[in-house]
């Protein structure tokens, strides 16, 4: 079965540093995609960063990179320079073969100014 | 190039009544998939649907249901609407399926609150 971890439930940054958000996943397909949304209060879902299990390199999107240790199954999402729009729920999911994607609980995100 | 979009935005029903919720996709994209978010159980996969067939199904009882139409357009039906169907129900479009990293775009989704 596949399962995605959110051990973080809540997190607080100060405005301008550097947050780590924690992901661990479980599947025992070779190929899988693994995603990171961030969820604002609206409830629409943006896209952040991608990182399909083949990749040999960290994704990064800007200010968003994606630390994957595949040994360790973990896709953690590092965002840099936090800003006050940055305060929403982040989400990791993954998918296999396949649109059927698998979520965490989220992590609600705050920043401080 | 537009986003996905979820019509209707809101919707409040009674309990026993059934709805149809409406998703487009982006123009090209022929997979929609469609989620249930609730505090409780979180982001739920209901059912996938490529090219106006289901290719996929999440763990949800027969009053759940969708189509696809040929414009690649979704409909989700829930019929005899409980307490715990309350939830902000997303749809996702896809340009293919069948692969592991294809990217999802969501909608804003449409939020049902069953009284």
């Amino acid at each position: 079965a596949q399962k995605i971890t959110q051990t973080q439930p809540g997190m607080f940054v100060q405005e301008k540093e550097a947050v780590t958000l924690d992901c661990t996943y479980d599947t025992s397909d070779p190929s899988y995609g693994l995603f990171w949304y961030k969820q604002p209060s609206s409830g629409e879902m943006i896209f952040l960063i991608y990182q399909g299990s083949y990749d040999q390199q960290n994704a990064t999107e800007g200010r968003y990179s994606l630390n994957f240790q595949k040994a360790r199954k973990s896709a953690n999402l590092v965002i840099s320079a936090s800003q006050l729009g940055d305060s929403a729920m982040y989400f990791c999911a993954m998918n296999r073969a396949g649109n059927q994607f698998y979520f965490g609980t989220g992590t609600s995100l705050t920043v401080i100014p | 190039k537009a986003g996905v979009t979820q019509t209707p935005r809101y919707l409040i029903k009674t309990r026993g009544q059934q709805v149809t919720l409406s998703c487009s996709p982006i123009s090209g994209h022929r997979s929609v998939s469609w989620y249930q978010q609730t505090p409780g159980q979180g982001l739920q996969f209901l059912f996938e649907y490529f090219s106006e067939t289901q290719r996929n199904k999440g763990n949800f009882p027969g009053r759940f249901s969708g189509r696809q139409f040929s414009n690649s357009r979704s409909e989700m039906n829930v019929s005899t609407l409980e307490l715990g169907d309350s939830a902000l129900y997303l749809c996702a479009s896809s340009y293919s399926s069948g692969r592991a990293g294809n990217e999802q775009f969501f909608g804003p989704g449409t939020r049902l609150t069953v009284l």
